[in-house]
């Protein structure tokens, strides 16, 4: 099983700073997703393949990585940003999640 | 607009068994993979079961092998998943998701509740 490390595991951030949030991997993957999840909602796809963005997602997010270390990556921060992000391998079964970064606005 | 809507949850004593439903809408249900996705409590994430388009193959992880199975109905566009044997673990919200190519969840549903106690 690819077990993934997510870091930090909560953070602050103020309006306008730049935000990274890191995804280790225990073994090689050919890809990263990440996903958003709101306070009482449900999670939303971010960005796929490692740099792609999901449709409706602001362009202050990108992403990158490759073998076992990825990222993502908020230029400017806003207040709608403050969620749970939650990284996921698939590139072999059994699909796993890193157990989420709660990024919080300061 | 693509929809996922679950139903089925609820208290179940441990042991028991229940089962999931997941209504598709807005896309062609039968061209994609299909998963249920769950989160216990102030939790993190867990995949907890994939189905082919047609059914023939199913995916499940270690925690679940065996007591959860996947199914799927084309003609109606819907998800199923059967639980025997619940745990108080399995407590979680069940999530019914669109499993792109067998890689990403891009479409969630608003999640159904599944309390295990006696």
């Amino acid at each position: 099983e690819i077990v993934l490390t997510q870091s930090p595991t909560t953070m602050a951030a103020s309006p306008g700073e730049k935000v990274t949030l890191t995804c280790r991997a225990s073994s090689s993957v050919s890809y990263m997703h990440w996903y958003q999840q709101r306070s009482g909602a449900s999670p939303k796809l971010w960005i796929y393949e490692t740099s792609k963005l999901a449709s409706g997602v602001p362009n202050r997010f990108s992403g990158s990585g490759s073998g076992t270390s990825y990222s993502l990556t908020i230029n400017s921060m806003e207040t709608e940003d403050a969620a749970t992000y939650y990284c996921q391998q698939g590139s072999s079964y059994p699909l796993t999640f890193g157990s989420g970064t709660k990024l919080e606005i300061k | 607009e693509v929809q996922l809507v679950e139903s089925g949850g609820g208290l179940v004593q441990p042991g028991r068994s229940l089962k999931l439903s997941c209504a598709a809408s807005g896309f062609t249900f039968s061209n994609y993979y299909m998963a249920w996705v769950r989160q216990a409590p102030k939790k993190g994430l867990e995949w907890v079961a994939t189905i082919s388009t047609s059914g023939s193959r199913t995916y499940y992880p270690d925690s679940v092998k065996g007591r959860f199975t996947i199914s799927r109905d084309n003609a109606k566009s819907s998800l199923y998943l059967q639980m025997n044997s619940l745990k108080s673990e399995d407590t979680a919200t069940y999530y019914c998701a669109r499993h792109t190519m067998g890689i990403t969840f891009d479409y969630w549903g608003q999640g159904v509740m599944v309390t295990v106690s006696s």
